[in-house]
């Protein structure tokens, strides 16, 4: 079946430093969805991808699609201590079946 | 405040018990889902409603029961669980089925004795 797979699992950054994780699928894509999710809290909805080689910019994160529509990633440039959570991506086949990563847990460091 | 609110927050309960969790939309949503959050996995769909029918089951075992009365409300009945049940229930819901962002409860977290 189809797996999402995130890297890495874990990163510990220094404030200010930067932060890139990647999303990878086993299968071509139709869309994906970015999610961060706060320790104690809910995944919480960050952006939707649909172009091939898309990239959309939210203040200090950048969201890129590949061409191939089979992996993702997701950049913070200058990490700050409200970014720490758990970032999930999740992607779709083209059913209403979306497929959550493994996730990736940031921590940042003051 | 997210619009999805999941009662109870958190449930203990004994294999042989049976109790419901409930999730409630204000968000004049039409699609709603069951997930599963354990440790160190990702978030398993369980089961998919659209305008109250069920659209997905992702082989989710019988000792969970869904039940969509309205497109506003959403319930998980559970029994005879098993301690590998233990974890974060999420309910979450849609615009619609497809291309849309989902909204998530605060989920409940359920222990099993």
């Amino acid at each position: 079946g189809q797996q999402v797979m995130q890297i890495p699992q874990y990163q510990h950054v220094q404030e200010g430093e930067d932060f890139t994780t990647y999303c990878n699928s086993s299968t071509t894509l139709s869309n994906i969805q970015w999610y961060k999710q706060r320790p104690g809290g809910h995944p919480v909805f960050l952006i939707q991808l649909v172009k091939s080689g898309e990239v959309k910019k939210q203040k200090r994160l950048t969201f890129q699609f590949g061409e191939a529509k089979k992996n993702s990633s997701l950049h913070i440039t200058a990490t700050q201590t409200t970014d720490v959570g758990t970032y999930f991506c999740a992607g779709t086949s083209g059913t209403y079946k979306y497929i959550f990563g493994t996730g990736t847990r940031l921590k940042v460091l003051a | 405040e997210t619009g999805v609110t999941q009662t109870p927050r958190h449930l203990v309960m004994g294999m042989t018990n049976k109790k419901s969790l409930k999730c409630e939309q204000h968000l004049g949503h039409n699609a709603m889902y069951w997930y599963k959050q354990s440790a160190k996995k990702p978030l398993e769909l369980m089961f998919v409603y659209n305008f109250k029918e069920q659209t997905e089951n992702n082989s989710v075992p019988s000792r969970f029961s869904p039940e969509c009365p309205n497109s506003s409300h959403l319930f998980l009945h559970l029994h005879t669980l098993q301690p590998e049940d233990s974890a974060l229930y999420l309910c979450a819901s849609s615009l619609g089925q497809v291309n849309q962002p989902q909204h998530f409860g605060d989920g409940t977290r359920l222990s099993i004795l």
